[in-house]
């Protein structure tokens, strides 16, 4: 059963730092794309940023130079380093597999963050 | 980037009817489109992948049509479950980009 549980998350106060963390398993992690999406409260899915198996990188211009994406394909894990945090940034992250058609397949519950001072 | 126009962003309807939500990407993504289910407080579901194509486990009622750069996702028969928002996504390019979101509320 594929699995992804997300971790890391909290409140922090604006120009704060945190990482969050993507445990996978039932699944070869290492041949998947991986990308972190987020949904602000009552609003939409955003895309946020993705990694190939191979670490190609891809951000959206929102967290550009701000947020560092990476794998660590021996611990099955994603990561999401995310640096002088704002309030725009307050939402739910998911860490969410690719799949067919590059389609969005597997989600991870999500796991909240908090930018306020 | 991709704009993604979905519409309507709310509708009502009761169990049974048939339900139609489209999509208009602002260029061609050839059939790279899903759709998505999201229930209050839980992580969105794929339902539809390229197009047409239905994820495992999602109940024949649903699919998904495209003409040209407009696409369409069907509820054909709406079961009290399928109250939810539903979002569609292309990934046919990078960012990816979903559209505004639709709800689908009980009449």
């Amino acid at each position: 059963e594929v699995q992804l549980v997300e971790s890391g998350g909290g409140l922090v106060k604006p120009g704060g730092s945190l990482r969050l963390s993507c445990a996978a398993s039932g699944f070869t992690f290492r041949t998947y794309n991986m990308n972190w999406l987020r949904q602000a409260p009552g609003k939409g899915l955003e895309w946020v940023s993705f990694i190939s198996e191979r670490s190609y990188v891809f951000y959206a211009d929102s967290v550009k130079g701000r947020f560092t994406i990476s794998r660590d394909n021996d611990r099955n894990s994603l990561y999401l380093q995310m640096n002088d945090l704002r309030a725009e940034d307050t939402a739910v992250y998911y860490c969410v597999r690719e799949g067919s058609s590059w389609s969005l397949d597997y989600w991870g519950q999500g796991v909240l963050v908090a930018v306020s001072s | 980037d991709i704009q993604m126009t979905q519409s309507p962003s709310s509708l009502s309807a009761s169990v049974g009817d048939r339900v139609t939500i489209s999509c208009r990407a602002s260029r061609t993504i050839s059939n790279y489109l899903n759709w998505y289910q999201q229930k209050p407080g839980k992580a969105p579901g794929l339902l539809i992948y390229g197009t047409s194509s239905l994820q495992s486990g999602v109940p024949s009622r649903f699919s998904g049509s495209a003409s040209g750069t407009d696409f369409t996702l069907t509820i054909s028969g709406l079961q009290p479950e399928d109250f939810a928002t539903y979002y569609c996504q292309q990934s046919y390019d990078l960012p990816r980009t979903f559209g505004q979101g639709t709800k689908v509320e009980i009449k």
